[in-house]
């Protein structure tokens, strides 16, 4: 079945370092590529996405790249601060179905300060 | 708040029992997706609601079934309870296109 790969499981960044997060994905239909961020005990929320006619979008330090003959997207962030520190998933919609989401298995991101 | 809310927020059943989940979509929203979070796991994908009816299905056992109704809101019901069913239950609302696509809060099932 559809499939979503997500690395590295844990990254541990010095405040004001890059961090960075690859995704790769199965489904070649897939046309939407959201970014979640998750606190402790929290729901996820929506960080950045980009749909499969762009390339890269950038929001203030969260960036997002997607390559769709390669199928993998990345996640960059600058400047890290402490509160960035969560774990993020990738997702990709399954096909053209707007509503299913398929995740990866999450990045724990630790910026120390 | 996000407007998609989850109710319980918290529940603990016995090995065997049945539970009903519930969800509020946000307002504009007609489609409802269920998705089940294991501990340190990206959320599973269960099913998704459309026009009361179900559209499209996860890798999960006819024990778990859902509704909509007309209001777009939605349920989750789990029978024959096992361990492994102990997790993080979100529901997520979106237009049918997966505009807009908002999580709940979540409800947290634990399993005796």
């Amino acid at each position: 079945g559809e499939n979503v790969e997500q690395h590295p499981s844990t990254l541990s960044v010095q405040e004001g370092d890059s961090a960075v997060i690859k995704c790769t994905y199965s489904d070649s239909a897939s046309n939407y590529f959201p970014w979640y961020k998750q606190e402790l005990g929290k729901r996820p929320q929506l960080i950045i996405d980009i749909r499969s006619n762009v390339g890269e979008k950038k929001d203030q330090r969260i960036a997002v790249t997607l390559n769709k003959t390669a199928k993998h997207f990345s996640l960059h962030i600058t400047e890290t601060q402490p509160e960035d520190s969560a774990v993020y998933f990738c997702a990709a919609n399954q096909g053209n179905q707007g509503g299913k989401l398929i995740f990866g298995q999450g990045t724990e991101l630790s910026v120390k300060p | 708040e996000t407007g998609v809310t989850q109710s319980p927020t918290h529940l603990i059943k016995t090995r065997g029992q049945q539970v009903t989940l519930r969800c509020s979509s946000q307002s504009g929203h007609n489609t409802v997706s269920w998705y089940q979070q294991a501990l340190g796991q990206g959320p599973q994908f269960i099913f998704q609601y459309y026009r009361e009816e179900e559209n499209g299905r996860g890798n999960f056992p006819p024990r778990f079934s859902g509704l909509q109704f007309p209001n777009y809101s939605s349920e989750l019901n789990v029978n024959a309870l096992e361990l492994d069913d102990s997790a993080l239950y979100l529901c997520a609302s979106s237009t049918q296109g997966g505009d807009g696509y908002t999580f709940g809060s979540g409800t947290r099932l634990t399993v005796v």
